[in-house]
């Protein structure tokens, strides 16, 4: 089964401090997401990638930038931080759109 | 409006009774994906499907694209079934679509 991990598992930050989420991946999927998941809605795409070195928006990307420096990993960066971007974070990957493995979480919180 | 709608919201049966939960797609939606979100946060992938019916164990899932919706099915409710239910729709970018939920309680 695919492994995603992701660190922190919880966080707590300062409103405009900069904070950045990781993810890692060892089954070698080329695609992988970032989506934030707030009670009342589903999971929301914030930005994804096809592979090292790529980086693209998804529906809610702004206040995030994403960076894939290797096929494994694949971070989500904040670089000011706002209390509307308390949320609880999930990293995914996947060889297909349609087929996604997903990790554990990170539960963010901005004071 | 929403463009993947599940129905209900929550819902709460007692154990061994059976349930149906839906999705809605007002996108032109060419697969379709159910999850489990268990108590514990993580999410569990069920069902990918092309239009049509599969079926694993007590569960069963139908995606209907001409009238775009899709059903999942549970049969004899149990405990461990207990936790939010997503559909996801892959739309004609190639992009997933999340429904918002469906809560489901299971009593004993």
């Amino acid at each position: 089964e695919a492994a995603v991990t992701q660190s922190p598992r919880n966080k707590v930050a300062v409103t405009g401090g900069k904070v950045t989420l990781s993810c890692n991946q060892t089954n070698n999927h080329n695609n992988m997401y970032w989506y934030r998941q707030d009670t009342g809605h589903g999971l929301r795409l914030i930005h994804y990638s096809y592979g090292a070195g790529s980086t693209e928006k998804g529906d809610i990307p702004d206040g995030y930038k994403a960076s894939r420096p290797s096929q494994e990993n694949f971070s989500l960066i904040l670089e000011l931080a706002t209390p509307s971007q308390t949320s609880v974070y999930f990293c995914a990957s996947g060889p297909h759109t349609y087929e996604q493995y997903f990790g554990p979480g990170t539960r963010l919180t901005v004071l | 409006g929403d463009k993947v709608k599940q129905s209900p919201s929550a819902l709460s049966l007692q154990e061994g009774t059976n349930s149906a939960l839906r999705c809605n797609f007002s996108i032109a939606a060419t697969t379709v994906q159910w999850f489990l979100q268990n108590p514990r946060g993580s999410l569990i992938n069920l069902f990918y499907l092309v239009p049509g019916t599969k079926e694993n164990g007590r569960l069963k899932s139908t995606f209907n694209s001409k009238e775009s919706y899709s059903t999942l099915h549970i049969r004899d409710a149990q405990l461990e079934d207990s936790g939010t239910y997503f559909c996801a729709a892959e739309d004609s970018n190639y992009q997933l679509i999340w429904g918002s939920g469906t809560k489901l309680i299971i009593k004993p």
